[in-house]
């Protein structure tokens, strides 16, 4: 499968536990995208890497929040101390600065807080 | 806040009717992308308008991006229930509106 991966595909947690979810871009693709995304809304944007640089982080990113892609490959975004605010759709988004063929994205990790 | 705003937010049609849906911003865009998301799906990527005044054409999806470059507008002729499903521009760093959602009635 050449696509962007991610994992798990839903999660429920309890409120205060602590979750960390993966995504893994399509291999040629050095630009790595989050984003939230709730019912009836667009994705929002998160945060993005260029490599393993995190060059951009949403000022609606909490301190809980926090992303990182070690080896420029695969990313995790982790969520610490869930509340029920954070149940939503995580999305991740890989591209090839360069190409026009837009941001491929995942099929999403789904949180829900409870 | 979204950097581009869309409009409609939401529409009906009965399959055949022709359906647009308008993307603007209130700064100089470097290029606008639009994606397609179909219920339960994730979003797919369909173009990416550069130019101004640029105008690209897809089967019976035909797509704009203003002379100012701060608007755009995609356009379904003759609609079908496959074209079903929520559209959203994205402006520079892929910030999305947020999205109109069109439904489409046999």
């Amino acid at each position: 499968d050449t696509g962007v991966s991610q994992d798990p595909r839903h999660k429920i947690t309890k409120r205060g536990q602590n979750v960390t979810f993966r995504c893994d871009p399509i291999s040629e693709h050095n630009r790595l995208y989050w984003y939230r995304q709730t019912l009836g809304q667009g994705p929002e944007f998160l945060t993005y890497f260029q490599n393993e640089a995190q060059l951009e982080k949403s000022r609606l990113l909490s301190d809980r929040f926090s992303a990182e892609r070690p080896k420029g490959s695969f990313s995790t975004l982790e969520i610490q101390r869930t509340e029920q605010g954070d149940s939503a759709m995580y999305l991740c988004a890989s591209s090839q600065p360069g190409q026009p063929y837009g941001y491929t994205f995942g099929s999403g990790t789904r949180l829900t807080v409870v | 806040g979204q950097q581009v705003m869309q409009i409609p937010q939401y529409q009906h049609v009965q399959e055949g009717e022709d359906f647009t849906t308008y993307c603007n911003s209130s700064t100089t865009l470097s290029n606008i992308q639009w994606y397609k998301q179909r219920p339960g799906g994730h979003p797919v990527f369909l173009i990416q308008l550069v130019k101004s005044g640029e105008v690209k054409k897809q089967k019976r999806l035909t797509f704009q991006f203003g002379e100012a470059k701060k608007n755009s507008s995609l356009h379904i002729t003759a609609t079908q229930t496959t074209d079903v499903g929520t559209y959203f521009c994205a402006g520079s760093l892929v910030r999305f509106g947020a999205g109109t959602r069109l439904t489409v009635k046999p």
